[in-house]
């Protein structure tokens, strides 16, 4: 059975850095690209950015470049989604994705809440 | 980037109703697009892909078509389970893009 699993809700303070998973299973991880999607409180989705893990080419929206880190580590299976210096407007769901012929296996989400 | 421009942001409609939904691209995208389904604090759902394929275990009275830059996703014979919002997200190139979403409510 395929399967997505992310790592837990974080609650972070403004500026701190922070990096969350995302584990596949049931299929050839390293063969599948997989996206990461944001989803701010009441608000739609946004297609973040996304990486081959086989060989982590990665392509960002250009408003997310230089503002996150995708990355990948295939002997393990896991997608990675990176911050620095987080700000208060990070205060979102964060979804991964795997992509076949479209993103037709999600993780349950990551809640991060980013406050002082 | 290509931008996805979803329409109407809302409807109301009832139970038995035909719903349609449309996205519209602002370059051709040929036939990449998908569209999903998201629930209050649940992960979206893939429905259809390239534009009027029905993912496997989606029931049928979901259909979809066009291509190019125009695409609708109709609902046919709306079931309770069916209030929800929907998005396109076209996969033609890189970056991807979502609408904006369509929240489908009880009237």
């Amino acid at each position: 059975e395929v399967q997505l699993v992310q790592s837990g809700a974080e609650v972070k303070k403004p500026g701190e850095s922070l990096k969350i998973s995302c584990r596949g299973s049931g299929y050839s991880f390293a063969n599948y690209w997989v996206a990461w999607v944001r989803q701010m409180p009441g608000k739609g989705l946004e297609w973040m950015g996304i990486i081959y893990p086989g060989d982590s080419d990665t392509r960002y929206s250009p408003s997310f470049q230089g503002q996150v880190t995708i990355s990948a580590d295939k002997s393990i299976s896991t997608a990675y989604l990176q911050w620095t210096s987080l700000k208060a407007s990070d205060t979102a769901m964060y979804y991964c994705a795997r992509q076949s012929l479209h993103f037709d296996y999600w993780g349950q989400g990551t809640l991060v809440t980013v406050s002082s | 980037a290509i931008q996805m421009t979803q329409s109407p942001s809302s409807l109301s409609a009832s139970v038995g109703d035909r719903v349609s939904i449309t996205c519209r691209a602002s370059q051709g995208i040929r036939k990449d697009l998908g569209w999903y389904q998201q629930k209050p604090g649940k992960a979206p759902k893939l429905l259809i892909y390239a534009a009027s394929s029905l993912e496997s275990g989606v029931p049928s009275r979901f259909s979809g078509s066009g291509s190019g830059t125009d695409f609708t996703l109709t609902i046919s014979n709306l079931q309770p389970e069916d209030f929800a919002t929907y998005y396109c997200l076209h996969d033609y190139t890189y970056p991807q893009a979502f609408g904006q979403g369509t929240k489908v409510e009880i009237k």
